[in-house]
């Protein structure tokens, strides 16, 4: 059963633009975390905010919680073209992700 | 360095022929998982470990097993490879209940012909 699900799908921007994805979630969670994936590639863990908390920083990523609507959003500001990838978010007793955001970064 | 190490990376197989898909993590990390990975699907989990002799099945176990014999090793066997078993698999571990985010490998492409 997946935990989060990611909006957009997919999400195009240029070079220098912040990128914002979401996710939303079924059941409650002790954490939620981000993940990126380029093509075909292992996933990369990004980052983690635990559930008492509502917002986290690391370089140019921030994430966002909102448990009452049981949502996260990850924003990556200044988009590089090196930022192209998936992007996943998981969470629940067994990390259960979801289908992911394609980001694509034009130069 | 802390990583997670599957073998093989590339894998092509005939159907029916039993297969064992290796994974290795040397950070001492209790927890481990299998993932598949499929177009328009997402990751999907096959089983995962809490700890040693300690494993459980996950969305999708049918036709995979597992073994725990030791906290570093969790490999993924495959008794009788079907087509529908075509997809990329990764293994991930974990300090306890992933508290601390998951490290992955870089992934088995299985084919089964």
């Amino acid at each position: 059963s997946q935990q989060g699900e990611e909006d957009p799908q997919a999400l195009s921007i240029q070079e220098g633009e912040n990128a914002t994805m979401n996710c939303s979630y079924k059941t409650s969670i002790n954490n939620l975390q981000w993940y990126r994936q380029n093509s075909g590639r292992g996933l990369v863990h990004l980052i983690l905010i635990r559930s008492n908390e509502r917002e986290k920083h690391s370089g140019r990523l921030r994430v966002t919680l909102d448990t009452s609507k049981k949502s996260s959003s990850l924003l990556i500001t200044a988009s590089r073209a090196a930022d192209t990838a998936s992007y996943f978010c998981a969470g629940g007793s067994r990390l259960t992700f979801g289908e992911g955001t394609q980001l694509t970064v034009n130069p | 360095e802390a990583q997670v190490t599957q073998n093989p990376r590339y894998l092509i197989t005939v159907t029916g022929k039993k297969l064992t898909v290796t994974c290795s993590q040397n950070m001492n990390h209790e927890y481990m998982s299998w993932y598949r990975q499929d177009p328009g699907l997402g990751l999907r989990q096959i089983y995962y470990s809490m700890n040693v002799e300690v494993t459980d099945k996950g969305d999708v176990p049918e036709g995979y097993k597992v073994s725990r014999k030791e906290k570093r090793n969790f490999p993924l066997i495959l008794e009788s490879p079907s087509p529908n078993q075509t997809s990329l698999y990764f293994c991930a571990s974990s300090s306890y209940r992933g508290k601390g985010g998951y490290t992955f490998g870089s992934g088995t492409r299985l084919t089964v012909v």
